[in-house]
């Protein structure tokens, strides 16, 4: 198994372009969610799905669009990208049992900067 | 506001000696503690878990204690060895409360073990 793959590794954006950034997951896992990491900020969810076609909101969603057509993938859209989305990007996953999921594999992250 | 509080950034301990990392929450609903490590440009990693019925898990050289009258638990990894050095996040879970699933982590707590 691959577990979670994450594309790309690295990317740079100008201020107002938009782009996706995907995720996958081989485990057959119900819960997948994205996380963005900030020096001294810990992990902040963004969005998160309980399976496919349902979606909802974290902490910080504002910027960010996500969608769930599959159970393997769950892609985060940056709309118009600005310099405070400047971050590592992580997706992750869970089995979910009677709609709560617990223990989450990672991803290996997107570095992402916006200038 | 910080539900999950990792109030010490770094620790700093010599190989064979014992690490303990602490780490306290406020909101009592709750009921699903995990720890995670992470390494420089990788992901987390599940490290070891409590639920709040129990008040101590055991995993080889790791051992999370939970103490909820405290609304504080503690993670400790005898002996320490140099591996170990990395950033330790706190996380915690609320099976209730529309967020089922979700998980809310500490800042971290960058642990050094030097030989």
């Amino acid at each position: 198994n691959a577990g979670v793959t994450q594309t790309p590794k690295f990317q740079v954006l100008k201020t107002g372009q938009s782009m996706t950034l995907q995720c996958a997951q081989d485990m057959n896992h119900e819960y997948m969610s994205w996380y963005r990491q900030d020096p001294g900020m810990g992990l902040r969810l963004i969005h998160y799905s309980v399976g496919a076609g349902i979606t909802d909101q974290g902490e910080v969603p504002n910027g960010y669009n996500v969608s769930r057509s599959t159970t393997e993938d769950f892609p985060l859209r940056l709309l118009s990208a600005a310099p405070s989305q400047t971050s590592v990007y992580f997706c992750a996953s869970s089995y979910s049992k009677a709609g709560t999921a617990y223990e989450q594999y990672f991803g290996p992250g997107t570095r992402l900067t916006v200038t | 506001d910080q539900q999950v509080k990792q109030n010490s950034p770094s620790l700093s301990v010599q190989e064979g000696r014992i690490s303990i990392l602490n780490c306290d929450y406020t909101n009592s609903m709750f009921d699903y503690f995990l720890w995670y490590k992470k390494y420089p440009a990788e992901g987390p990693t599940f490290l070891i878990s409590i639920s709040s019925i129990k008040d101590k898990n055991e995993d080889g050289r790791f051992t999370v204690f939970l103490n909820k009258s405290a609304k504080h638990l503690s993670l400790h990894i005898v002996p320490s060895q140099p591996g170990d050095s990395a950033v330790y996040f706190c996380a915690a879970s609320a099976k209730y409360g529309g967020s089922q699933g979700n998980l809310i982590f500490g800042k971290g707590t960058k642990l050094s073990v030097k030989p």
